[in-house]
C-alpha cells in the first residue's frame, strides 16, 4: 500500500526567501509524481507533474525533483512571495491511476 | 476553455439521507476521479471511471457510488449519510487517467448534520 509523507508540515518564510518542500514515497512503483497547491477551502491546482522517467520539471519559479529509487521528490520555491501562502499536497500515481496524497505543507510567507 | 465543473458547491444534509454530486470533465477528457478530503488531511480516493466503466475504487463502504454519463460528466452517490461524511468531495478529470495529468474542480462542500 502506498503512503505519501509531506515534511514539515508547516513552514513560515519571509518573503524573498528560497524554500523546499519534501515528499517521500513508500513504493516506487509510480506511473508519476504531480505537485498542487490548494488554497483554504478550495480544490487542487496543478503545479507540476513528473514522468517516473524524468527527474524534474520546471514552471517559473517552481521545480520539482523526483528520485524514484529513493522514493523522494522535492518541490523547490524561488524567491517566495505572499501570493505563494497556501498549502501544498504531493500525489503519487499508481496502479487504476490512483493518486495517493500526502497530507500537505501549510506554506505562509510573511511580508 | 472551461475547466473542471462541480455542483453544488455546498451542501447541508442531515443523517440518513441521500445525496448526489455531479462533475463535468474538461471537454475532451474521459477520465473522471472522485476523492474525499476531510479537514487537514490529504484527498483520499473514492472512484475512478473511464469511458464510462470502472476502473478503480478506493477503501469506502457501499453506500458510495458513481457512474459516468456517455457525455462523460460524472455523479457521486452516497445513501444513508453519517456526520463522517462531512468533507471536501473533489472531483478529478484526464484525459485517459493513465499517465496523464489530473485537473481537480473546486469541491463540493458536504456538510451533515
Amino acid at each position: 500500500k502506498q503512503e505519501v509523507t509531506q515534511i514539515p508540515a508547516a513552514l513560515s518564510v519571509p518573503e524573498g526567501e528560497n524554500l523546499v518542500l519534501n515528499c517521500s514515497f513508500t513504493d516506487s512503483a509510480i506511473y508519476n509524481l504531480q505537485w498542487f497547491r490548494q488554497d483554504p477551502g478550495k480544490g487542487l491546482t496543478s503545479l507540476l507533474l513528473i514522468q517516473s522517467s524524468q527527474r524534474e520539471q520546471t514552471s517559473g519559479r517552481l521545480n520539482a525533483s523526483l528520485d524514484k529509487s529513493s522514493g523522494r521528490s522535492t518541490l523547490y520555491i524561488a524567491a517566495s512571495q505572499p501570493g505563494d501562502s497556501a498549502t501544498y499536497l504531493c500525489a503519487a500515481t499508481g496502479t487504476a491511476s490512483k493518486l495517493t496524497f500526502g497530507t500537505g505543507t501549510r506554506l505562509q510567507v510573511t511580508l | 476553455d472551461a475547466g473542471v465543473t462541480q455542483s453544488p458547491t455546498h451542501l447541508i444534509k442531515t443523517r440518513g439521507q441521500h445525496v448526489t454530486l455531479r462533475c463535468s470533465p474538461i471537454s475532451g477528457h474521459k477520465s473522471v476521479s472522485w476523492y474525499q478530503q476531510v479537514l487537514g488531511q490529504g484527498p483520499q480516493f473514492i472512484f475512478q471511471y473511464y469511458e464510462k466503466e470502472e476502473r478503480g475504487r478506493g477503501n469506502f463502504p457501499d453506500r458510495f457510488s458513481a457512474r459516468q454519463f456517455p457525455n462523460y460528466s460524472s455523479e457521486l452517490n452516497v445513501n444513508a449519510l453519517l456526520l463522517g461524511d462531512s468533507a471536501l468531495y473533489l472531483c478529478a478529470s484526464s484525459l485517459t487517467g493513465m499517465n496523464t495529468e489530473a485537473f481537480f474542480g473546486q469541491g463540493t462542500r458536504l456538510t451533515v448534520v
